[in-house]
């Protein structure tokens, strides 16, 4: 079964600050990645996915990642923030296979806040 | 949006009364999956159903059931509620693809006196 890690719970940055939120999962067949992010008092929606191709992910709102596959990470990073972009954001990995017995599993969330 | 709404959207309760969760989609997605959220654990997953009548318990599924007799309703319940259970539900649902892109419900706020 695969796992995730997020490493740090809660990130407060002054906006235009740059942000970088790290990922490591553990998994040892290929992997479909993702980062979701979750407003105050909203429902967790898709920033950006990564299935194949292009290490580099482009999301919504200016967020890209890379996955690392050496490392096993899948970094979140945006140049810089804004106040809106205060939320929890969490990873989640999944095996790629489509089988009904593969799940998403979800990292424990890092809560951003920022300054504005 | 995936046309998912869950009912209710908040609700006390006490220990040792059943409660029962609704999630209901209109996208005719064939994955459904009932989520708790507690702060410091993330997303949990409790129960999921690949399809009709098909379901399978998740990681914290002990103290909960849950039933899908049809594809767009897919119902969590608490058969004897208690303080430990007072979270946050999230129902999601997915197509057939199953790529792990999921499309949450507004959430469940549920407290257990």
């Amino acid at each position: 079964a695969q796992s995730v890690s997020q490493h740090n719970h809660h990130v407060i940055l002054s906006e235009a600050a740059s942000l970088e939120l790290g990922c490591n999962y553990s998994y040892g067949g290929t992997v479909n990645l993702f980062w979701y992010v979750q407003y105050p008092g909203q429902h967790l929606q898709l920033l950006l996915k990564y299935f194949s191709g292009d290490p580099l992910v482009k999301g919504i709102k200016g967020f890209e990642a890379e996955f690392i596959k050496s490392k096993f990470s899948f970094n979140l990073r945006k140049p810089s923030v804004q106040w809106s972009d205060t939320a929890e954001y969490f990873c989640a990995v999944k095996a790629a296979s489509t089988g009904a017995n593969s799940k998403l599993t979800f990292g424990k969330g890092i809560t951003l806040s920022v300054r504005p | 949006d995936a046309g998912i709404t869950q009912s209710p959207r908040h609700k006390v309760t006490e220990t040792g009364t059943p409660v029962t969760l609704r999630c209901h989609q209109t996208e005719n997605h064939r994955y459904m999956y009932w989520y708790r959220q507690d702060p410091g654990h993330g997303l949990r997953l409790i129960h999921y159903s690949y399809g009709v009548k098909d379901t399978d318990k998740g990681e914290v599924s002990d103290g909960y059931s849950v039933s899908r007799s049809k594809t767009e309703d897919f119902l969590l319940t608490l058969e004897s509620a208690t303080s430990s259970q007072t979270s946050v539900y999230f129902c999601a649902t997915t197509g057939t693809e199953n790529t792990g892109e999921l499309f949450f419900g507004e959430g469940s706020r549920l407290t257990v006196l």
